[in-house]
């Protein structure tokens, strides 16, 4: 168990519609990123919070939103879902922006 | 943008035997960070090892070794003593110091490692 701790597990939604997945870092950990894993692009950065702040963006559409709360934990957002989107959505944390990452379970998104 | 390249989609080994996987990396930056993990059937990401790129010390874990050509730009890892729970997709994954404090992981298409009893 790395401690990250990403909910729902699973979850399936239909086309157009938005879900918000959630992330509990590391007790301790400022630094939050959120990863996509698909089967055509792999595994790929969409974007870092650090404390609460956005610090990197990657590839990540503008139908998708992310942020960071006071007690860090953090959710991003997926609108306007399409079949396309269906992928594991990773939520890795680290003590700080420099330092080794470690990630959830993953939430698997199937858009139908 | 850095690049990381896994050559060998699929390899097997057989149990209590040594495996070598490859990667190659590229970037124009000296200081990084090189990673391997290890994705098992429940899916979750587990960093085997970690190589800072100002060391010129392979890094070590247990059964689990890296070496690191720098000049070549290659970062392989070699599993001893193959058990059949190192069965899993392993990925090399590349860091940089970032700009203004960005630290996201660059990954490469991963391996998937299958160990034969």
């Amino acid at each position: 168990d790395s401690g990250v701790t990403q909910t729902p597990k699973h979850l399936i939604t239909a086309t157009g519609q938005r879900v918000t997945l959630r992330c509990s870092p590391r007790s301790g950990d400022l630094s939050v990123y959120w990863y996509q894993q698909s089967l055509d692009q792999g595994l790929q950065f969409l974007i870092q919070y650090y404390n609460g702040e956005e610090r990197a963006k990657g590839n990540i559409l503008e139908r998708f939103s992310a942020q960071q709360f006071p007690d860090l934990h953090s959710e991003l957002n997926l609108s306007s879902l399409e079949l396309g989107d269906s992928a594991l959505y990773f939520c890795a944390s680290s003590v700080a922006s420099g330092s080794t990452a470690f990630f959830g379970q993953g939430t698997r998104l199937t858009v139908v | 943008a850095q690049t990381v390249t896994q050559s060998q989609p699929e390899m097997s080994v057989q149990e209590a035997e040594t495996v070598t996987l490859s990667c190659t990396y590229d970037t124009s930056e000296s200081d990084y960070y090189l990673f391997w993990y290890k994705q098992p059937p429940s899916r979750q990401m587990i960093l085997v090892i970690r190589q800072e790129a100002y060391k010129q010390q392979n890094a070590t874990e247990n059964r689990f070794s890296v070496n690191f050509q720098k000049a070549a730009k290659s970062f392989s890892l070699k599993i001893s003593d193959s058990q059949l729970g190192d069965a899993a997709m392993y990925f090399c994954a590349y860091r940089s110091e970032g700009r203004a404090g960005s630290y996201q992981l660059t990954f490469g298409k991963g391996t998937k490692l299958s160990v034969i009893p």
